[in-house]
């Protein structure tokens, strides 16, 4: 497709399970970032990979989070023993390069119970 | 932490009015972006107007960015009921890469 794709759309959790979200950003798009989205508030920066590697993980929140895109294209945000406190859309975006215009997917919501 | 501020909050207007909102944002920066969202969508890009720049349109969308201010506004003329979303202003205040947004205004156009 011609846009960036997350799977799946929605996730229900129960707390203390793992779970692994993915995305597909457009073909030949060098960045990509991942954002968390509480209810009612704008995107939180989570992590930015240039290619393969993750340049910034500054906003993972803890440790039970983490990001990988082995070979530059896919990309999958993992969080391990999830909390109640994880429940929030997450959103990847591409873009060409590190300050152009970034495309975002439709986000996973992610629902901890 | 999120650096950007917007205002109204929420905002409810008929169609056809033009709607305006406001950023605030607290450190300098490179460029501001402005997106929408529907609701329970991803976000698409509106526009960048870039800290040397001081108001880009873009069909009915006008930009305007006071640097000394360090404020934004956003307007949409003639509005219609498909521009119903939040809209969400973005700057790159940390960094070249990291976007970091406000906590949006939530447009209601009525028919």
């Amino acid at each position: 497709g011609a846009g960036v794709s997350q799977s799946p759309r929605y996730k229900v959790a129960k707390r203390g399970q793992d779970v692994a979200l993915r995305c597909d950003p457009i073909s030949g798009h060098v960045s990509l970032f991942w954002y968390q989205q509480a209810l009612g508030q704008g995107p939180e920066f989570l992590t930015y990979f240039q290619n393969e590697a993750q340049l910034d993980k500054s906003g993972l929140p803890s440790d039970r989070f983490f990001a990988e895109r082995p070979e530059g294209s896919v990309s999958t945000l993992k969080i391990q023993r999830t909390q109640q406190e994880d429940s929030a859309v997450y959103l990847c975006a591409s873009s060409l390069d590190e300050s152009g215009k970034a495309f975002f997917g439709q986000g996973t919501r992610l629902t901890v119970v | 932490s999120q650096q950007g501020e917007e205002d109204p909050q929420a905002l409810s207007i008929q169609e056809g009015e033009n709607a305006t909102m406001n950023c605030s944002y607290k450190t300098s920066i490179n460029n501001l972006q402005w997106y929408r969202q529907n609701s329970g969508r991803g976000l698409v890009h509106l526009i960048l107007i870039r800290s040397n720049e001081r108001e880009k349109h873009s069909g009915r969308l006008r930009v305007t960015l006071d640097t000394s201010k360090k404020s934004s506004s956003l307007l949409i003329t003639a509005s219609r009921a498909a521009d119903t979303a939040s809209y969400f202003c973005a700057t790159d205040a940390d960094s070249s890469y990291k976007l970091i947004f406000g906590s949006g205004t939530r447009l209601l156009v009525r028919p």
